[in-house]
Order: C-alpha cells, then structure tokens, then sequence
C-alpha cells in the first residue's frame, strides 16, 4: 500500500502562474482534504471531499479549486499563484468523520516568487 | 468556536526524562481526539486517538486520556528518547464534522 501520494515534493512557481498539485490514496477512502501549514498557524483546511463527485470549501480557499472525479484522486489547483500562497500544502485521507484519523501524504513545498 | 490550544514549544529534554505536552481543546458535543506527530520533512502520522470521554489512546510508550470534565486531552511519555523528536499536534474531529482542528504543534527536542 502506498497510502497518500503527493507530486511534487518541491515547486516554485512566479506571481501569476498556475499549477496542478495531485494526490492519490490507494486506500479506498471516501474523504479527502488539503490542509496548509504554515509556521505558528498550525494546519488549516482549504478544500475537502466526502466522495466523488463532491466537494466542499474548508476555511481557506480563496485562490484553489478542487475536483473529485474518482475516489483515488484529489488534485488542487492554484488558479493565479501568489506570495501569499507561499507554504507546505498536505493532502489527507480517511474512512469515514468521527474517530478516524487521516493519514497525510508527505507534502508539497510550494514557493511562490 | 471550535479550537484547540497546546502547550508553547519549543520543549527540550533530555533522554529518558518524563513528557507531558499539554492540550486542551473547546468543542461542542462530544468530539474526538488526536494527537499527530510530524518527523521533519515528512506529513503529519496519526499517534494516538480517543473518541469518548475516559478512553486512553496509547502507541510507541505515548499515552493520553480524554477527560471531558477538563476538556484536556495530555500527551505523556515516561522516558523520551532521541528519536522522538517532533513536532506534535493535538486535533480534534467533531461528530458529524469533515474538518480535524488542529493546534499550532509542539516542537520537541531530545537531547542525548
């Protein structure tokens, strides 16, 4: 089992541009999530879904979007890169709400120049 | 709202000496708990979880009891090791909620 994967590991992008980060989980979990840490804000949710087909806005996503066309995939697009958008972007799965726990992938260092 | 405050790191003890990161959390209902640990470089892996008051959740020697009567949910060790150094975050999942809310992390260093 793979678990959570996430390309790339590292990416700079300039003011402007946009990019694709994808995930993928092997698990067969229904709900995925992107979260971003940044230093002394902890992780905060940007976009998740509880199946294909269905997604929803977490507390901050202004400047992505999120598709879920397959129970595996969960990409992330930044529309117009910014600075502001300058963090550590982890993609998550689980089971199912409640008691389970998520199991993150390693993360994409993304810096926006 | 919804949040969970832990203890202000960065934390540094030496081997072998006990560790108690403080958590506690405001939620409403009764939510689940979680503590996270992240090596640097890598994502976040599931530690340990309770889900309803009075559950222990314990794994690699952590351990942490969910007392609702505190709304505290106290990671402890009795002996660190070097490789446990990390940063730890407490999280917590509501019933019904897609969202874990997380700490800001506890950096904890080891010294040999």
């Amino acid at each position: 089992n793979a678990g959570v994967t996430q390309t790339p590991k590292f990416q700079v992008l300039k003011t402007g541009q946009s990019m694709t980060l994808q995930c993928a989980q092997d698990m067969n979990h229904e709900y995925m999530s992107w979260y971003r840490q940044d230093p002394g804000m902890g992780l905060r949710l940007i976009h998740y879904s509880v199946g294909a087909g269905i997604t929803d806005q977490g507390e901050v996503p202004n400047g992505y979007n999120v598709s879920r066309s397959t129970t595996e995939d969960f990409p992330l697009r930044l529309l117009s890169a910014a600075p502001s958008q300058t963090s550590v972007y982890f993609c998550a799965s689980r089971l199912g709400q409640g008691g389970f726990g998520y199991t993150f992938g390693s993360g994409t260092r993304l810096t926006v120049v | 709202g919804n949040s969970v405050t832990q203890m202000e790191g960065p934390v540094t003890l030496s081997e072998e000496a006990f560790l108690t990161i403080n958590c506690t959390y405001t939620a409403t209902g009764y939510p689940s708990l979680f503590w996270y640990v992240q090596y640097p470089g890598e994502g976040l892996q599931l530690l340990l979880k309770a889900t309803k008051a009075d559950d222990k959740g314990s794994n690699k020697g952590f351990e942490a009891t969910y007392r609702k009567e505190t709304t505290s949910f106290h990671l402890e060790k009795g002996s660190v090791q070097v490789s446990d150094s990390a940063v730890y975050f407490c999280a917590h999942s509501q019933q019904g909620a897609q969202k874990l809310v997380f700490g800001q992390g506890t950096r904890l260093t080891i010294n040999p």
